[in-house]
């Protein structure tokens, strides 16, 4: 069965550079939500679009914005990179259409390292 | 105080031994419930959603308490299989504008 895809799946920026991380939904899921998840840390929510609306927002940085696109993939766009930025990012998706809409099921994840 | 918290771990037990995890949420509001497992450096992969009535999954096992807001994951007969962080997570409602809480999930080794 197809999967949540996320690109890239490694990414190196320096300090002060900006980055785009895409997620790509499974197919039919409406929802899309943005993790971000610390060394030894728990994913935090960051943000979450339904239907390209945002839907929720969590602790997303003001030099973090992300939008989904009319094909529901999603784009979590990064600006003055911090060291402290460096993360495993994961985008999970899900669907409202049947069985439980909050059910998420997550892509591979995107990691970010900032030099 | 966090919003779901989980049992410190982590946990180190033998294969073939029984374990069990808790997890308590402070929001009486919160409607749906999961475990996750999230092997190093991957991704969460939903194991179980958990119902009122409970669920059973082959080996696993998870409850849901209400009353003292509180869920568990039983694993019977463990296999080496099974290490990996198990994330509690709970949503506040059942739309896609649900606010999803993640635990800080409980490290589970099985040795042989």
């Amino acid at each position: 069965a197809a999967g949540v895809i996320q690109s890239p799946r490694h990414l190196i920026k320096e300090k002060r550079e900006t980055a785009t991380l895409k997620c790509y939904p499974i197919p039919r899921h409406d929802t899309v939500y943005w993790y971000q998840q610390g060394p030894g840390q728990d994913p935090q929510f960051l943000i979450s679009f339904y239907e390209k609306m945002q839907s929720d927002k969590g602790s997303i940085p003001d030099r973090f914005s992300a939008q989904q696109f009319s094909d529901y993939h999603s784009e979590l766009n990064m600006s003055s990179l911090e060291l402290g930025d460096s993360a495993l990012y994961f985008c999970a998706s899900s669907s409202t259409s049947g069985g439980r809409p909050d059910t998420q099921y997550f892509g591979p994840g995107t990691r970010l390292t900032v030099l | 105080r966090k919003e779901v918290e989980q049992d410190p771990g982590p946990f180190n037990v033998p294969e073939g031994a029984t374990v069990a995890f808790n997890c308590t949420y402070s929001n009486s509001a919160s409607q749906s419930f999961f475990w996750y497992r999230q092997d190093c450096r991957k991704e969460p992969k939903l194991l179980m959603s958990v119902y009122s009535s409970g669920n059973e999954d082959g080996r696993f096992t998870a409850q849901l308490n209400r009353a003292s807001q509180y869920i568990s994951l039983l694993i019977r007969d463990s296999k080496l299989s099974d290490s990996a962080t198990y994330l509690c997570v709970v949503s506040s409602g059942y739309s896609s504008a649900s606010k999803i809480i993640f635990g800080s999930g409980t490290r589970l080794s099985i040795r042989p």
